[in-house]
């Protein structure tokens, strides 16, 4: 079983929908959650991160986190085409813990 | 710009060569990690210095791969006897930290290696 697990897709949601993006992890004592967007060939841009219980929106982006079922979720709200990429979710064990571990990815593809 | 940077952006490499790769952190960055990345799976953990203290390894880490940050500046990330198996995306990130306190990491625009 990987750390880090999320669904590799793809997506496809039509423009203007509400994208679901969903990550599972294995370790409990993790603290620090974070989701990045990656463009083909591009190196991963952080997008949000989430460290309590709850909802923490930016923008259209939604973070959810549910520590107690060990998992953490992104929403995109309004999908445009350029949502379209490959998106990574990303946990550290503690607060100082130095490395982050990765999942492989869902790849969202957003239709006009 | 004050974002991550890594040089070379690519590099092409002959089987059994030695490559060297530099990574310059956001200047008040005291956290710079190195990840390596293949097609369709997300970043792998190498390893990561605070200042100039490499803190952790990978233990999948082959002992021809060797990191340093000299002066808990810049990085290099230097492979030898390269391999086809070390083609792949090479990251740089870097961020800051407190105790208790820790941000999120940025990443560099990535080293494409190819050993041919």
């Amino acid at each position: 079983q990987k750390e880090v697990e999320q669904n590799s897709g793809p997506l496809s949601v039509p423009e203007g929908a509400i994208a679901s993006l969903n990550c599972t992890y294995s370790d409990r004592g993790s603290q620090s959650f974070f989701w990045y967007r990656q463009y083909s060939g591009k190196s991963p841009e952080l997008i949000m991160s989430i460290y309590s219980n709850g909802d923490k929106e930016d923008g259209r982006f939604t973070a959810q986190l549910n520590k107690a079922s060990q998992y953490v979720s992104l929403l995109i709200r309004d999908s445009q085409p350029s949502d379209s990429a490959t998106y990574l979710c990303a946990v550290k064990g503690w607060t100082n813990a130095g490395k982050s571990t990765f999942g492989d990815g869902t790849t969202l593809t957003v239709k006009p | 710009d004050t974002g991550v940077s890594q040089d070379p952006r690519h590099k092409i490499t002959k089987r059994g060569q030695n490559v060297t790769f530099r990574c310059d952190p956001i200047s008040e960055h005291n956290r710079l990690y190195w990840y390596r990345q293949t097609l369709g799976q997300g970043p792998e953990f190498l390893t990561y210095f605070q200042n100039e203290a490499q803190l952790e390894k990978s233990r999948l880490l082959s002992d021809r791969f060797s990191a340093e940050r000299p002066k808990g500046s810049f990085s290099t990330l230097e492979i030898q006897r390269t391999e086809q198996g070390d083609s792949a995306m090479y990251l740089c990130a870097s961020s800051f930290t407190r105790v208790m306190d820790d941000t999120e990491a940025f990443f560099g625009q990535g080293t494409r290696l190819t050993v041919v």
